[in-house]
């Protein structure tokens, strides 16, 4: 069975970092890349930007370039999303999702609850 | 803002059916690119019902489906039932090497 698996909810202070981890199991990381998506509370989607696992290769999203780091760690079938210099409007769900440069991801993590606060 | 356009609320009654728009506003796109949705119940992940503009992965109800016509798509549930109610969402490439959700339609059964 194909599954990723994020890690738990973080609270942190303004201006602090974030890194939230998925773990991919049944099915090799490596092979379909990785895409992290947002969900800000009570609103819609966001595309944060994707990594291409076998490769390395990244894009980002406009709005998160110079703050958002994506990396993989293909002997542990895990991805990680750093996320820096941390507002209060970075409070949201994260989600990673399997897929890289596709616009059809068909396999979710259950999502990590990030809250900034001062 | 998102440059893809769904309307923020629908609804129906069971065994309906209903359809949910998605149209790109930036100026002279004709066409998309590979239109996707995903239905989102509360507190849990987006899951994929259609990609391509009209297939469905497997395992998707046949109750769903998926077109596209210049710059808007559709998705239209048939025979609604309660387990419907959920947000969708529809995506699309915007660029090239990005890609853009829509601001997603709450759909409510009656």
């Amino acid at each position: 069975q194909h599954q990723l698996v994020q890690s738990g909810t973080e609270v942190k202070k303004t201006g602090a970092s974030v890194k939230v981890s998925c773990k991919a199991s049944g099915y090799t990381l490596s092979d379909l890349g990785i895409t992290w998506v947002r969900q800000d509370p009570g609103h819609g989607l966001v595309w944060m930007g994707w990594i291409g696992a076998h490769n390395g290769d990244t894009d980002y999203a406009q709005n998160f370039q110079g703050r958002v780091t994506l990396t993989t760690d293909i002997f542990r079938n895990v991805a990680y999303m750093e996320l820096t210099s941390l507002r209060s409007d970075d409070t949201a769900v994260y989600f990673c999702a399997r897929g890289w440069r596709v616009n059809n991801f068909d396999l979710w993590g259950q999502g990590t609850r990030v809250t900034v606060s001062s | 803002q998102s440059v893809l356009t769904q309307p923020a609320s629908v609804s129906g009654s069971p065994g309906q059916s209903i359809t949910l728009s998605c149209i790109d506003m930036r100026s002279g796109v004709s066409a998309y690119s590979s239109v996707s949705w995903y239905q989102q119940h509360p507190g849990k992940a987006p899951q994929l019902i259609i990609y391509d503009a009209t297939i469905r992965p497997p395992g998707v109800s046949h109750r769903f489906s998926g077109s596209q016509s210049g710059n808007a798509a559709s998705l239209t549930i048939s025979g609604l039932q309660a387990e419907d109610e959920a947000d969708y969402f529809c995506s699309s490439f915007v660029g090239g090497d990005t890609v853009m959700f829509g601001g997603g339609t709450k759909l409510t059964v009656l």
